[in-house]
């Protein structure tokens, strides 16, 4: 069963840069996508970006200009960088896959990491 | 982008109860609808995909319907387990995956 396991700085000061990263257990990082996805305290579900084995990304148009992930198939592991950060991107940042039906395109998001709280606060 | 909105916001039911929730998409979205729960505290599970098909382990209660841009969640007969929060997403755009606002499901 393959798990998601991320880490990184939970406390950030405004225009710092937040990043994060996600190791893959149990399964492969190959035949999938991988994506990133945030949840402001009490709010809901926000898609940043994802990337595919071959380095391939994709953004949200919101997040595109600050927003850099990155995967390292050898390790196992994906990253997310998001550059200069403000009060506005306090949020809950999830790694999660995404899983493709390859013939007709359905696609989705399993399973999911833990989550990890980032804060920005002066 | 492709707007997704969830009725109601909010909605409280007792156990044994059947309840459905509507997400309606901006623009067609075929059957590219995926719904997640929430539990407080936990990070999102994945219920249903492609509009109708449960994900394995997820109880025979839950199911899915719909296509083009009306779409709904039913629980045939709610569990204590189940008072949650549920999102849909829609997959359609792979460009840019957009969610509902959620629903938060309470016990009467």
């Amino acid at each position: 069963q393959v798990q998601l396991q991320q880490w990184g700085a939970g406390l950030l000061k405004p225009s710092e840069t937040l990043s994060l990263s996600c190791s893959v257990y149990g399964g492969s990082l190959s035949g999938y996508h991988w994506s990133w996805i945030r949840q402001p305290p009490g709010r809901g579900l926000e898609w940043i970006g994802k990337i595919s084995q071959s380095g391939s990304s994709n953004y949200n148009p919101s997040l595109k200009s600050r927003v850099t992930i990155s995967i390292d198939m050898s390790r196992k592991n994906f990253s997310l960088k998001l550059y200069s950060v403000t009060a506005a991107d306090t949020a809950v940042y999830y790694c999660v896959r995404g899983v493709e039906m390859a013939t007709i395109g359905f696609n989705w998001f399993d399973p999911w990491g833990q989550g990890v709280l980032v804060t920005v606060s002066s | 982008d492709i707007q997704m909105t969830q009725s109601p916001s909010s909605l409280s039911a007792s156990v044994g109860d059947r309840v459905t929730i509507t997400c309606r998409a901006s623009h067609s979205i075929s059957t590219y609808l995926n719904w997640y729960q929430q539990i407080p505290g936990k990070a999102p599970r994945l219920l249903i995909y492609a509009a109708s098909t449960l994900q394995p382990g997820v109880p025979s209660r839950f199911s899915g319907s719909g296509s083009g841009t009306d779409f709904t969640l039913t629980i045939s007969s709610l569990q204590p387990e189940d008072f949650a929060t549920y999102y849909c997403q829609q997959s359609y755009s792979a460009l840019m995956y957009t969610f509902g606002q959620g629903t938060k499901l309470e016990i009467k």
